[in-house]
């Protein structure tokens, strides 16, 4: 069975910082693997996926890396701004529809 | 348009009551969602349409019932639930066909949050 492990569970930072978001998963049989922001009782918002044949993906400030054979994914904020503050989830891609979540990341970014 | 629209927000109800939840999106996706999401916990897939047809049931108790009448347009129809099925509920939709990674980007709705006394 596949598991998601997101560390840290809550992180602060002053903003303007660079920051790293961490994602492990068990099993290395992934199809992709999306990174998610969720803002407090809302919907989640794509941020970006990697198919789990690519080693990395960037949009704008963010880049998140893949490594399949040590299961592990990152999530890499560059300067860092108080609208970034939100849960960030990474999820592991079963299939091509299927989507396993971690716990997420609590992201608080002080002004 | 990249959105995708959940009716109600909010609803409450009690054990006996039957109710329904919408979720409608316009992007022309060919597969749609149903997650459920207890607080502070990640989403959990409930159901997944692909082409209208109902391709995945992580074997969701039968007091929740969705409906795909076409290809804009899932519902979840609730009856009989518990306490314990409080929670956000979740649609989202992603395009399914075509080469590109995109297809498979799930968007979500902003959810409808339901309370079962």
């Amino acid at each position: 069975k596949q598991e998601v492990t997101q560390i840290p569970a809550a992180l602060s930072v002053p903003e303007g910082e660079n920051l790293v978001l961490n994602c492990s998963f068990t099993d290395s049989a992934i199809y992709n693997l999306q990174w998610f922001r969720q803002d407090p009782g809302k919907g989640l918002t794509s941020l970006l996926l990697i198919q789990s044949s690519q080693r990395e993906q960037t949009s704008g400030r963010l880049n998140a890396s893949l490594d399949k054979s040590s299961g592990r994914s990152t999530l890499y904020i560059a300067a860092s701004q108080p609208g970034d503050s939100a849960t960030y989830l990474c999820a592991v891609g079963k299939g091509a529809q299927k989507l396993v979540f971690g716990q997420g990341t609590r992201l608080t970014i002080n002004p | 348009d990249t959105e995708v629209t959940q009716t109600p927000k909010h609803l409450v109800m009690g054990m006996t009551n039957k109710k329904s939840l919408k979720c409608e999106q316009h992007m022309g996706h060919r597969a749609m969602y149903w997650y459920k999401q207890k607080a502070k916990k990640p989403p959990e897939l409930m159901f997944v349409y692909s082409y209208e047809k109902l391709s995945i049931n992580e074997s969701v108790p039968s007091r929740f019932s969705p409906e795909c009448p076409n290809s804009s347009l899932l519902n979840l129809h609730l009856h009989a639930l518990q306490p314990e099925d409080s929670a956000l509920y979740l649609c989202a939709s992603s395009p399914l066909g075509g080469g590109s990674i995109a297809k498979n980007i799930q968007y979500f709705g902003a959810g409808t949050r339901l309370s079962v006394l």
